[in-house]
């Protein structure tokens, strides 16, 4: 079972920043949030990870509340081609049994970036 | 360079047959993974497989059979394929197969089951 929540659906204007927000109220203090994203008709993508600070890399930002309860994807200038479904991602930083090493999908926002 | 490569990328079979999907990654990587996502869209683990050895098998069919001939393949076998088999199949692969490593997903492989 997916322990995050995240809106179903958001739109953004073409060279806006994106915003995704995502809720997980249940994170321990050993687990990461990490984020991916799936193109349509491609393979889940990368794009960052955090444990309690801030994190910055080519593709976006994460904003992690300092409770860890909530975290905030940022796309600074989305383009069309970052239309996808957004997918965040609770994690453990270390292996305790089979379940640490898998990715548990929940249903993802799906972001429309609009010209 | 493809990191991590499928083939074939659509397979369309008959009910009751046999079909095996290939996987293999360039990345130096220890650790692959097999992911079936379903046709409303859930992404769910399948298999991981870490220096030849199985470490998670989550309640799949044992029709299902994950075989890794080296540390850069894990190929994907299935027996007497039914109709609730239709899916896309997703390999990854990831550095150490540690909890906090990232994943790295090939393009899939579309099964369609007549």
């Amino acid at each position: 079972d997916a322990k995050t929540t995240q809106p179903t659906s958001m739109d953004c204007a073409e060279g806006r920043a994106a915003n995704l927000p995502c809720n997980h109220s249940t994170i321990s203090g050993n687990e990461y949030v990490y984020w991916y994203r799936q193109i349509h008709s491609q393979g889940p993508q990368y794009i960052i990870h955090g444990l309690k600070n801030n994190e910055t890399n080519e593709m976006a930002s994460l904003i992690i509340t300092e409770d860890r309860k909530s975290s905030t994807l940022i796309l600074p200038h989305a383009t069309l081609r970052d239309t996808a479904v957004y997918y965040c991602i609770v994690r453990p930083s270390r292996g305790s049994g089979a379940g640490s090493y898998q990715l548990t999908f929940g249903k993802g926002t799906k972001l429309s970036v609009i010209p | 360079d493809t990191a991590v490569s499928q083939t074939p990328k659509y397979l369309v079979t008959q009910m009751g047959n046999d079909k095996s999907i290939k996987c293999e990654q360039n990345l130096g990587h220890d650790t692959m993974y097999w992911y079936k996502q379903d046709s409303k869209k859930f992404l769910k683990i399948m298999f991981s497989y870490n220096n030849k050895e199985l470490i998670i098998n989550e309640t799949v069919p044992n029709r299902f059979s994950p075989k890794s001939p080296d540390k850069a393949h894990l190929n994907l076998h299935i027996n007497s394929l039914e109709l609730g088999d239709s899916a896309v199949y997703f390999c990854a692969s990831s550095p150490k197969g540690l909890a906090s490593d990232t994943q790295y997903f090939g393009p899939g492989t579309r099964l369609t089951v007549l």
